[in-house]
């Protein structure tokens, strides 16, 4: 089976602030990788399918990138709507979270 | 605006059992595999079960596998997972969510959208 990592396990942060977080798979899935926010008590939400492609309606400071193993998100300039945790997945795998929180 | 609201959580004691509804809204199920995925207090997003769009192909993870029973009714539009021997450790929310493909397992696996979820509590 496949499994996936993600760096780091929680990320303090400033509105405004580049984030970048780490997802890696134990072997290559070339670019089949999808990104989700998730909220306490709110529905996750897909950001990100196929490594790099947004979905509709997502803004554009999410970018995602990568293939293979090791695969990035990035929120260009985080905004107070963004503090949430995200994961990577793959097929039935997610990856353990990474948690946004206020510094 | 495409929709999935689950029902049916609750409280249940240490081997009893429990089912679980998901009813979709604004999209048809028959078109669409559909999974529920679950989540732990404190722990991480676990994928549970899959249903093929004609129900004809399932999938279990090792922790459910033989206690759990997902199934569909297409003509209602609905999803459900009927969960058998619960153990403290099957105590999380769980969640309905669409897969891309009508199969349970392809290559562009992505689960949108998701329902807001059910709690299941497993207690004595």
């Amino acid at each position: 089976d496949i499994q996936m990592t993600q760096s780091p396990s929680t990320l303090s942060a400033s509105v405004g602030d580049r984030v970048t977080i780490t997802c890696r798979a134990s072997q290559s899935i070339s670019d089949w990788l999808a990104w989700y926010q998730h909220k306490p008590g709110k529905a996750p939400k897909l950001l990100i399918y196929k490594a790099s492609n947004l979905v509709s309606g997502v803004p554009s400071r999410f970018s995602g990138s990568g293939s293979g193993t090791e695969f990035t998100l990035t929120i260009s300039s985080l905004q107070p709507d963004d503090f949430a945790s995200y994961y990577c997945q793959e097929g039935f795998t997610f990856g353990p979270g990474t948690k946004v929180d206020i510094k | 605006e495409v929709q999935l609201v689950e029902s049916g959580g609750g409280l249940v004691q240490p081997g009893g059992s429990l089912r679980l509804s998901c009813e979709a809204s604004r999209f048809t199920v028959s078109s669409y595999a559909m999974h529920w995925v679950r989540q732990a207090p404190g722990k991480g997003l676990e994928h549970v079960s899959a249903i093929s769009s004609d129900g004809g192909d399932t999938y279990y993870a090792t922790s459910v596998k033989g206690r759990f029973t997902i199934s569909r009714d297409n003509s209602k539009n609905m999803l459900y997972l009927q969960m058998g021997s619960l153990r403290a450790e099957d105590m999380a929310i769980y969640y309905c969510a669409r897969g891309y493909c009508g199969s349970t397992s392809c290559a562009n696996q992505i689960f949108d959208p998701w329902g807001q979820g059910t709690l299941v509590t497993v207690s004595s």
